[in-house]
C-alpha cells in the first residue's frame, strides 16, 4: 500500500469557522508533511513531523495548528482563516529512518484538500 | 541558498514528439535530485530520482541524468503521449542534515493528439 489519503477532498469555510483536515498513511513512514499549494505554483512546506514530533514549522500563522496523534495520522486544524488561505493543502509522508536527513527520501503525496475560505 | 530553476512553460507538443524540460540547481552540499509530476486535480507523484553524480533516473520512458559539472537534471522522453500532459516539478533535497526539499516553479506540459 503506497497510498496517502486525505479528507475531505473539498472544503468551503467561513472566516469564523473551525475545521480540520485529515491525512493517513499505512506505509510505516515516520515523517509526515503539510504543504500549501496555490494555483500554478510549487508546494510550499508548512510543517514536518518526525516520529510524531513537530520538527519544522515554516513560520506558519497560528490559525493553522498541526497535530500528529500517531504514526499513521496527521491533522491540520484550521481556525479564523483568511480568504488568502484558499489553496490546495497537500499531505506527504516519507520513510526517514533515524539519523536520516529529512527530505532526502522520496515523499509520497496525497491527492490534497481543496480549501476555499469565504 | 539552495535553489532550483526550471524552464518556463507551458510546453506544447504533438503526440510522439521528443520532450526536454530543463532543470538546473544550486546547492552547497551533495543533493538528491527528483522529478515529480502532478496530473490535473491530483497530488504530486515521484517520477524519478538520482542521488549522486552521473546517476540516471528513469521511469515510464522518462529519463534524467544527474550532471554535477553543469548542475543540471534535465528531464527527457523520446515520444510523449497525451496522457503525459501534467505539471512537472524538479526538486532537490540536501543531504547535509535538516529538512531542505526545494521545488522548482513547475513546467506545464500539454500534449496534443
Amino acid at each position: 500500500d503506497t497510498e496517502v489519503t486525505q479528507t475531505p477532498k473539498h472544503l468551503v469555510m467561513g472566516m469564523t469557522n473551525k475545521k480540520s483536515l485529515k491525512c493517513e498513511q499505512h506505509m510505516g513512514h515516520r515523517a509526515m508533511y503539510w504543504y500549501k499549494q496555490k494555483a500554478k505554483k510549487p508546494p510550499e512546506l508548512m510543517f514536518v513531523y518526525s516520529y510524531e514530533k513537530l520538527s519544522i514549522n515554516e513560520s506558519v500563522p497560528s490559525r493553522f495548528s498541526p497535530e500528529c496523534p500517531n504514526s499513521s495520522l496527521l491533522n491540520l486544524h484550521l481556525h479564523a482563516l483568511q480568504p488568502e488561505d484558499s489553496a490546495l493543502y497537500l499531505c506527504a509522508s516519507s520513510q526517514e529512518g533515524r539519523g536520516g536527513a529529512l527530505g532526502t527520501d522520496t515523499q509520497y503525496f496525497g491527492p490534497g484538500t481543496r480549501l476555499t475560505v469565504l | 541558498g539552495d535553489s532550483v530553476t526550471q524552464m518556463e512553460g507551458p510546453v506544447t507538443l504533438s503526440e510522439e514528439a521528443f520532450l526536454t524540460i530543463n532543470c538546473t540547481y544550486t546547492a552547497t552540499g551533495y543533493p538528491s535530485l527528483f522529478w515529480y509530476v502532478q496530473y490535473p486535480g491530483e497530488g504530486l507523484q515521484l517520477l524519478l530520482k538520482a542521488t549522486k553524480a552521473d546517476d540516471k533516473g528513469s521511469n515510464k520512458g522518462f529519463e534524467a541524468t544527474y550532471r554535477k559539472e553543469t548542475t543540471s537534471f534535465h528531464l527527457e522522453k523520446g515520444s510523449v503521449q497525451v496522457s503525459d500532459s501534467a505539471v512537472y516539478f524538479c526538486a532537490l533535497s540536501d543531504n547535509t542534515g535538516g529538512f531542505k526539499t526545494i521545488f522548482g516553479a513547475g513546467t506545464r506540459l500539454f500534449v496534443k493528439a
